[in-house]
């Protein structure tokens, strides 16, 4: 399984961009990114997933370079609520029902008003 | 809201004695994963559960154990609890043989005195 390196926390303001940043300089082809929010009690939340480029949903933006080897997740205009921990994982989609995900330590990400 | 739910909400014990968590999956999904998430660490894979076998442990002993019931709810057990035991125990459900992602339920907070 690629291993995911990401900051370990990061302040931000609410109304802003917030944009966390995953290293996984190994990711297989077969591999897809995933991003999970965490609030604290509470278990992981699925936001989004990606192979390549760019993906888009209500919620975030995921910006994959073409290397692979890092990508992106980009809240726009964060507010109080959006202050959780956020998980970057690696691993093969067509697998990921049935397989076990693995965890890093995860971005602490504070929203301050 | 996933789906899924988990009980108790709490629960305290003492070294050595023995406990057992529930976990009822979201409607159709028949493949359970529990991890556990130490303070300030990311879930850990303990073992994964499909159509009522077990399917992939992690690095966990013996004495962790579980079961899949017919109607796609599970248990953890935990025998001769240590004091590292404590810690916040999660299942997530899904669907095996669908592309999709883990649906994790609230959790369990277990202290160990």
């Amino acid at each position: 399984l690629a291993k995911t390196t990401q900051p370990i926390s990061m302040d931000s303001y609410e109304g802003q961009e917030v944009n966390i940043t995953c290293s996984h300089n190994n990711i297989a082809t077969n591999d897809y990114i995933t991003w999970y929010q965490q609030f604290p009690s509470q278990g992981p939340r699925f936001i989004i997933q990606g192979y390549k480029t760019k993906v888009t949903n209500e919620v975030a933006s995921l910006f994959i370079p073409a290397d692979r080897k890092s990508s992106t997740l980009s809240l726009p205009r964060v507010s109080l609520s959006d202050t959780a921990v956020y998980y970057c994982l690696v691993g093969d989609q067509i697998k990921a029902a049935g397989n076990k995900l693995t965890f890093g330590g995860g971005t602490r990400v504070l929203v301050k008003p | 809201e996933t789906g899924v739910t988990q009980s108790p909400t709490h629960l305290i014990k003492t070294r050595g004695q023995q406990v057992t968590l529930r976990c009822s999956s979201q409607s159709g999904h028949n493949t359970v994963s529990w991890y556990q998430q130490a303070l300030g660490q990311g879930p850990q894979f303990i073992f994964q559960y499909y159509r009522e076998e077990e399917n992939g442990r992690g690095n966990f002993p013996p004495r962790f154990s579980g079961l899949q019931f017919p109607n796609y709810s599970s248990e953890l057990n935990v025998n001769a609890l240590e004091l590292d035991d404590s810690a916040l125990y999660l299942c997530a459900s899904s669907l095996d043989g669908v592309v999709d992602t883990q649906y994790f339920g609230p959790g369990t907070r277990l202290t160990v005195l």
